[in-house]
């Protein structure tokens, strides 16, 4: 069945960044795009960007672009998302979310647990 | 950038009630329309695609309409696991935009 399995929580200081892991199993990794989404505090979820990882090429919301790196490493099935710059709005939960499409729509089908950043001085 | 809004962003209803969650785009989206069910602590869970395709081992009750840039999500008789916070999201074109959810509480 298919999985995708986060690293585990993080606390940072301000100014540092944070890489957190995404790893895929139980599908062919390259045929699917994989998003990142984060969700604040008792906040609603947030699009961040999107990962192809057939060939690696990425597309980020506007509010993300110049802090946010997005890669992938097909030889182990995982996808990384890095956040610089962090301030204390970036404390939130992080999930990356496999997309699916086909005939009828396109639509994030399986999501990780989720890993929580904490940022705090 | 599309907006995606949702109403209300609450409600209280009780076990058997017909509930019904609005969800409007800010232009067209044709049918690139998801719901989403998350509870507390859980990751978000598909549970309706492409406006009204009923995602495999959702249970029936949930229902999805809609075309261009309103939707609902109909639950028909509110079960006591259903009680959790519901997006829609358009996937018409990046970003990939969410909803502010809709959180359905015990009455």
């Amino acid at each position: 069945q298919v999985q995708l399995v986060q690293s585990g929580a993080e606390v940072k200081k301000p100014g540092a960044s944070v890489e957190i892991s995404c790893k895929a199993s139980g599908y062919t990794f390259t045929n699917h795009y994989m998003h990142w989404v984060r969700q604040t505090p008792g906040q609603g979820l947030e699009w961040m960007g999107i990962i192809n990882p057939n060939g690696g090429s990425t597309n980020f919301a506007q509010k993300f672009r110049g802090r946010v790196t997005m890669t992938r490493d097909t030889s182990t099935s995982t996808v990384y998302m890095e956040l610089s710059s962090l301030r204390s709005e970036d404390t939130a939960v992080y999930y990356c979310a496999r997309e699916s499409s086909g005939r009828y729509g396109i639509y994030f089908d399986s999501w990780g647990q989720g890993t929580l950043v904490t940022v705090s001085s | 950038d599309i907006q995606m809004t949702q109403s209300p962003s609450s409600l209280s209803a009780s076990v058997g009630d017909r509930v019904t969650i609005t969800c409007r785009a800010s232009q067209t989206i044709v049918t690139y329309l998801n719901w989403y069910q998350q509870k507390p602590g859980k990751a978000p869970k598909l549970l309706i695609y492409a406006a009204s395709s009923l995602q495999s081992g959702v249970p029936s009750r949930f229902s999805g309409f809609g075309s261009g840039t309103n939707f609902t999500l109909t639950i028909s008789s509110l079960q006591p696991e259903d009680f959790a916070t519901y997006y829609c999201q358009q996937s018409y074109t990046t970003p990939r935009a969410f909803g502010g959810g809709t959180k359905v509480e015990i009455k």
